[in-house]
């Protein structure tokens, strides 16, 4: 059974940048699509973006400026920056892997609150 | 983007009930549409992916249906643990992928 967990800071600084990591276990990180998903409390959900395990990525158009994600199949880890966040970026992040030639999110992590606050 | 809209919004329905979700893409997205169920405080659940085949262990009271434009997810008989809130997405559009905005299912 694959299994996600998310973690980093739970509390970052405005302007500064937001790092998440995902790590999988219970199956191999290589040739599948990993995203990136948050959701404000209360809110709807918002796909940030995914990685391929070859390092190839796809960014949500009005984030990709501050996006970067990374991929270390060694470690069977991926990860998620968000560079310069306000508070508009508070939210609970999800990790998930998304399967299928039609790319549905199989497999989530339990998510992790960041909270953007001086 | 490709705005997905979901209605209703909220829905009211008793254990048994038939309740059936709607779900609009604002242009054909193919058969690229994903149903998920959240329970508060928890991850989105995948139940239907490509609009009509159901995930690996979700009970087959749900389906989906629907191409193009217009998609249904369908409970054929509501059960306790159903009460949640339901969001399809489409996956058509990358790299803008998008969410409806969720229907809320309550218990009437």
């Amino acid at each position: 059974q694959v299994q996600l967990q998310e973690s980093g800071p739970g509390l970052v600084k405005p302007s500064e940048t937001l790092s998440l990591t995902c790590t999988v276990s219970g199956g191999s990180i290589s040739s599948y699509y990993w995203s990136w998903i948050r959701q404000p409390a209360g809110k709807g959900l918002e796909w940030i973006g995914r990685i391929y395990t070859s390092g190839s990525t796809n960014y949500n158009p009005s984030l990709k400026s501050r996006v970067t994600m990374s991929v270390d199949t060694s470690k069977n880890q991926f990860s998620l920056k968000l560079s310069s966040v306000t508070a508009a970026d508070t939210a609970v992040y999800y990790c998930a892997r998304e399967a299928g030639p039609f790319k549905w999110a199989d497999y989530w992590g339990q998510g992790t609150l960041v909270t953007v606050s001086s | 983007d490709i705005q997905m809209t979901q209605s209703p919004s909220s829905l009211s329905a008793s254990v048994g009930d038939r309740v059936t979700i709607t779900c609009r893409a604002s242009q054909s997205i193919s058969s690229y549409l994903n149903w998920y169920q959240q329970k508060p405080g928890k991850a989105p659940k995948l139940l239907i992916y490509a609009a009509s085949s159901l995930q690996s262990g979700v009970p087959s009271r749900f389906s989906g249906s629907g191409s193009g434009t217009d998609f249904t997810l369908t409970i054929s008989s509501l059960q306790p643990e159903d009460f949640a809130t339901y969001y399809c997405q489409q996956s058509y559009s990358t790299p803008s992928i998008t969410f409806g905005q969720g229907t809320r299912l309550e218990i009437k």
